[in-house]
């Protein structure tokens, strides 16, 4: 049973660019979380997406978009990179609210992204 | 809002003594959910407990054992017989309940890093 996947594992970028992360739930899970882990810092919720909406945002810019396709994997997308942005970005798939909750979030392994 | 503080930034001991972790949490809701997880060098984060807001039991789970205090805002961790393998960044986390169109977006606390000398 696959766990949640996130693609790609570490990635470097310039400032100013674009970057997609990608993240595929775990099997079951219809639900994708994403969270920004500054170093040595908390994770940080960006966003939530269920049934292909995004359903809750955190405190986060609008450089900071989402999708979620109909397979439940979903993408997160960061425009105009700042240097700022360079952080863990973490995945966590789950059950749909207030589902999610219960049964907990499975976290993948996060996308390293460090901006140049 | 919903808040969540670890202040113990590192804590250092020996393998085999015993350590706790503290988490106080803040939130105006009467019903939410606490969790823990384990954060090791790979980066993934991984779920230790969860608890929600009406059941204050304790519990324990082999050498690991959580304490729920309500009146405190609290929900610390204990390790029993600490193992080098033990050593991790551990973070504190609250959901608030699930109400109207909201979703459920966990808030992390800044996590504690734990370091276990053989």
């Amino acid at each position: 049973d696959a766990g949640v996947t996130q693609s790609p594992t570490h990635l470097i970028k310039t400032r100013g660019q674009q970057v997609t992360l990608r993240c595929s739930p775990k099997s079951g899970h219809d639900t994708v979380s994403w969270y920004q882990q500054a170093l040595g810092q908390g994770p940080q919720f960006i966003f939530q997406y269920y049934e292909e909406e995004e359903r809750q945002r955190g405190n986060f810019p609008d450089r900071f978009s989402g999708h979620q396709f109909p397979n439940y994997s979903s993408e997160l997308n960061v425009n105009a990179l700042l240097l700022g942005d360079s952080a863990l970005y973490l995945c966590a798939s789950s059950f749909p609210p207030p589902t999610g909750r219960r049964y907990g979030y499975t976290f993948g392994s996060g996308t390293r992204l460090t901006v140049v | 809002a919903q808040k969540v503080t670890q202040a113990q930034t590192e804590i250092s001991v020996v393998e085999k003594e015993d350590v706790t972790l503290d988490c106080v949490y803040e939130t105006r809701d009467t019903t939410y959910y606490l969790f823990w997880y384990k954060q090791p060098p790979s980066g993934e984060l991984v779920f230790l407990i969860r608890r929600n807001s009406f059941d204050e039991q304790n519990e324990i789970s082999g050498r690991y054992s959580w304490n729920f205090q309500k009146s405190t805002s609290s929900f610390n961790f204990t390790i029993t017989a600490s193992q080098v393998v033990d050593s991790a960044v551990y973070f504190c986390a609250l959901s608030e309940a699930y109400s109207g169109g909201g979703a459920d977006g966990l808030t992390f606390g800044k996590g504690t890093h734990l370091i276990i000398q053989p």
